[in-house]
């Protein structure tokens, strides 16, 4: 079964840490994506990348930064976290290219920065 | 890309068709229609999607009306299991690099199946 896997459901971390959120996908998908997730807000995407080491801001990047050394992992860095960052994070990959196609979601990370 | 219109909540019995609604009044030609459900505290999940002709999966039906602006998810056997939040969204096709059409989520349509 093809999965997308972020490394924690839960974490709690303290203002001004630095946060690594691991993602992983094994489908060989090129696109990968962060989303994060609040009440009342709905999903708001971060950062995206369509390749490694291609980097591309969402519409909420501010805060965040993202790195893809390989293709199968997107990390996304809260560089120095703060309460208003408290969220689910969702990852999530597709296939690139022409075409139409799904995404694949992971289970998503509920941050919560005290 | 175009924006969807859908219904806060609908109830559904269990065993009955659930149909979902969403209007897309300003789509593209190249934008698809794609379904995802959310089920409480999960990522969401790939339902269906389609361009102009109506689609089938061992999930569910999705039938887009002739002028495209609207479109019905169908349940055709709801259970318990289907209680989740469900998002119409639309996109344009990919087309490589920078031009791979992102997924904007609104709030969907809470569906809540009874027994």
């Amino acid at each position: 079964d093809v999965k997308v896997t972020q490394s924690s459901r839960y974490l709690v971390k303290r203002t001004g840490e630095k946060v690594f959120l691991e993602c992983v996908q094994d489908m060989d998908h090129e696109n990968m994506f962060w989303y994060r997730q609040d009440p009342g807000l709905g999903l708001r995407l971060i950062y995206f990348s369509y390749d490694v080491k291609m980097k591309e801001k969402g519409d909420i990047p501010e805060g965040y930064s993202v790195s893809r050394e390989k293709k199968e992992r997107f990390s996304l860095i809260l560089e120095s976290a703060s309460t208003n960052q408290t969220s689910m994070y969702l990852c999530a990959s597709s296939l690139g290219g022409p075409g139409s196609y799904g995404y694949t979601f992971g289970s998503g990370t509920r941050l919560t920065v005290v | 890309d175009a924006k969807t219109t859908q219904p806060t909540s609908m109830d559904c019995a269990e065993g009955r068709a659930a149909n979902l609604p969403c209007n897309h009044s300003t789509i593209s030609g190249n934008e698809y229609v794609y379904w995802y459900r959310q089920i409480h505290s999960q990522g969401p999940q790939y339902i269906i999607h389609g361009l102009k002709n109506n689609e089938t999966n061992e999930m569910a039906s999705l039938i887009i009306t002739e002028d495209r602006k609207s479109s019905t998810l169908i349940l055709p056997h709801a259970t318990l299991r289907d209680t989740a939040v469900y998002y119409c969204i639309v996109r344009p096709q990919g087309a490589g690099g920078t031009s791979y059409g992102k997924l904007t989520f609104g709030q969907g349509t809470i569906l809540t199946v009874h027994p």
